[in-house]
């Protein structure tokens, strides 16, 4: 089945530092990848969805110039936790819709991130 | 923003019993699909039920579907330790021309052996 492979699956940075996490599609091509936050023990929230060769779309409420995200292939989609603080502290996770009618998806394993 | 309200928020069961988890969502929708999650881990799909469906089975899943009132659940049949995670529903919304999943609350589930 399609699989999508998000690296690091754990992160430690200090704060003021950038943090960045890619996801890869490993055997399909993601024109769309979904970009998540969890807290603990709370729901998935979406932050944005990155289109292949177009600026990314963020939710209401997200900062695009903290949270940089780049699309710039087929199989590769990136989020830039920029000048991170402990407040970012969060689990983040992608996905990526298959085939046409949007139906199927498939996510990342997930990166916990922890500023100190 | 959620679609939706999840209960219970929390769920703690013996094996062997039945779990059931509800979902209720806000607007209308061409699917709606339930996935887990272990803890620290990415989700995985469970089932998706249309919504000209009433109801879906898949092994010991069995979901059901009343667009009339917004809502869905989850059954867990015979349940085991290896089912403890955490459940979301999850509905398709479009923003630009894609389908974006809008997540539930979420319900914990603890199966003790």
């Amino acid at each position: 089945g399609a699989v999508v492979s998000q690296h690091p699956s754990w992160v430690i940075c200090k704060s003021g530092t950038s943090v960045k996490i890619e996801c890869r599609s490993l055997d399909f091509q993601a024109t769309t990848m979904f970009w998540y936050r969890q807290f603990p023990k709370q729901s998935l929230m979406l932050m944005a969805t990155s289109n292949e060769g177009s600026k990314a779309t963020y939710e209401q409420g997200v900062e695009k110039d903290k949270f940089l995200i780049n699309h710039a292939s087929l199989t590769l989609s990136t989020l830039t936790v920029t000048s991170a603080h402990p407040e970012d502290s969060s689990f983040y996770i992608c996905s990526a819709p298959q085939g046409s009618s949007g139906y199927g998806y498939t996510f990342g394993s997930g990166t916990r991130l922890t500023v100190v | 923003s959620q679609q939706g309200e999840e209960d219970p928020q929390a769920l703690s069961i013996q094996e062997g019993e039945n779990a059931t988890m509800n979902c209720s969502y806000k607007t209308s929708i061409n699917n709606l699909q339930w996935y887990r999650q272990n803890s620290g881990r990415g989700l995985v799909h469970l089932i998706l039920i249309r919504s000209n469906e009433r109801e879906k089975h898949s092994g010991r899943l069995r979901v059901t579907l009343d667009t009339s009132k917004k809502s869905s659940s989850l059954l867990i049949t015979a349940s085991r330790a290896a089912d403890t995670a955490s459940y979301f529903c999850a509905t398709g919304g479009q923003s630009g021309g894609y389908n974006k999943l809008i997540f539930g609350a979420g319900t914990r589930l603890a199966v003790h052996p």
